[in-house]
């Protein structure tokens, strides 16, 4: 049963730090979807990848936010420096999308089991 | 741009009752609307979808149904069980066009306990 896998699962760092989350796609997925879920917010999409093209990341803070992919098997979500308000879970998505459609292709997103952020 | 508005936030009901949760969006263009399930520390995890060209789609005790005209859809869970609590968020899409996927705009979420 593949899955969408993330790491770490909790980090808990001071105000100011680096931090990096990372999310391995299902094998075969060509679209990533990084989301931040809060309370307060709920589910927000951050950035969106398609074949390791990032093509949408206006709902990301741009001033400590930073998206990248840097191959099929992973994307990496960065905060620089981060802040007691990106505290909330991080869930990385994966699915599959063929222009052509076809069986294959699907809306379907494949949520990872999210990474816990607290920043004190 | 897309906004989902969905009702009610928390709902009880009774083992073996129906609940039904409601989801009202705003992009007349939307054409794909999933629902998941989250448990409490889970993942959201896809229990059912509909696309726009469908008014309901069944699946075993769960279905959804969808009004395009009125730009609503609604899931529904029969006879329920107590592993049927969650949160529920239903989800609308505004499609890429281009780049062929779903970017989902997702509702506050409903809270459903099943009281034994």
């Amino acid at each position: 049963d593949a899955r969408v896998t993330q790491t770490p699962r909790h980090k808990v760092t001071e105000m100011g730090q680096e931090v990096t989350m990372r999310c391995q796609p299902i094998l075969g997925h060509n679209t990533v979807f990084w989301y931040r879920q809060t309370m307060m917010q709920g589910l927000e999409l951050l950035a969106y990848f398609r074949n390791r093209a990032p093509l949408d990341d206006s709902g990301m803070p741009k001033d400590r936010f930073s998206a990248e992919m840097p191959d099929a098997t992973l994307a990496t979500l960065k905060i620089q420096p981060s802040e007691p308000r990106d505290s909330a879970v991080y869930f990385c998505a994966s699915g599959l999308v063929l222009l052509a459609g076809g069986p294959s292709s699907t809306d379907t997103q494949y949520f990872g089991p999210g990474t816990r952020l607290t920043v004190l | 741009g897309e906004n989902v508005e969905q009702h009610p936030s928390t709902l009880s009901v009774q083992e073996g009752d129906s609940a039904v949760i409601k989801c009202t969006y705003s992009d007349s263009a939307s054409n794909y609307f999933p629902w998941y399930k989250q448990e409490l520390g889970k993942r959201p995890q896809l229990i059912i979808d509909i696309r726009s060209n469908v008014g309901e789609k069944k699946d075993q005790r769960i279905a959804v149904t969808l009004n395009k005209t009125a730009k609503h859809f609604s899931l529904h869970i029969t006879e329920t069980q107590p592993e049927d609590s969650a949160v529920y968020f239903c989800a609308a899409s505004s499609h890429y066009i281009i780049q062929g996927a779903q970017k989902l705009v997702f509702g506050q979420g409903t809270r459903l306990t099943i009281n034994p």
